[in-house]
């Protein structure tokens, strides 16, 4: 398998304009999380899904963001409209049924809102 | 206001030096633990991981140690390399989801 892959690995986008992110997880996950890094706050978990459904998106920062788990080997993150404050590296991990197991991660999205 | 960012932990090690990476977790009802490397523009990997039933783990040129009474991690690596320097974080599961700390950066002097 090739791991998890995100696209694109970079975007630049202008404020206000929406941008989508996207994740391939591992084949046979059954968790899909999606994370942001940034020099302010570390690595944060926006939402997860379990079996494509979305299970907690408490850590989604407002309406203006959105994710979605189609099927079992696609999700989207999306942002409208993007600001600059959104700029960040956005990580999508997958994990096994089992739970107690590591989350393998993306190479990340690094997004930049000018 | 200024934009304060994160102080990241530093740790610098002489090349061959053992190296020890702390962390402190948040919940004590938290059953698993992993520590994760991540070098620059990658995401984390994933190094060794823990049970809370166990105290050490062992790998190759890692060790975690728990200590659930204080709620405390630790990554040892043996005889750092180069290859080593890169940010480490903690990460507890609580309920699936993975918590992460802040990360400690780890420069190895050659």
């Amino acid at each position: 398998d090739a791991g998890v892959i995100q696209s694109p690995r970079h975007e630049v986008t202008e404020m206000g304009q929406e941008v989508t992110l996207r994740c391939k997880p591992i084949s046979g996950h059954d968790y899909l999380f999606w994370y942001r890094q940034t020099m302010m706050r570390g690595l944060e978990l926006l939402i997860y899904f379990n079996n494509n459904v979305p299970i907690d998106d408490s850590g989604m920062p407002e309406d203006r963001f959105s994710a979605k788990m189609p099927n079992a080997s696609f999700s989207t993150l999306k942002i409208q409209p993007s600001e600059p404050r959104d700029s960040a590296v956005y990580f999508c991990a997958s994990s096994l049924t089992t739970g107690n197991t590591e989350a393998f991660f993306g190479q990340g999205t690094r997004l930049t809102v000018v | 206001g200024e934009s304060v960012g994160l102080h990241l932990p530093t740790l610098s090690v002489q090349e061959g030096d053992n190296s020890i990476i702390n962390c402190a977790y948040s919940n004590s009802a938290s059953d698993y633990f992993i520590w994760y490397k991540q070098e620059s523009g990658k995401g984390p990997q994933f190094i060794i991981d823990i049970r809370s039933n166990m105290d050490k783990r062992q790998g190759q040129r890692v060790t975690v140690l728990l200590n659930k009474t204080v709620k405390h991690l630790s990554l040892q690596i043996a005889a750092t390399q180069p290859g080593d320097s890169a940010v480490y974080f903690c990460a507890e599961n609580l309920l699936t989801q993975f918590y992460f700390g802040t990360g400690t950066s780890l420069t190895v002097i050659p």
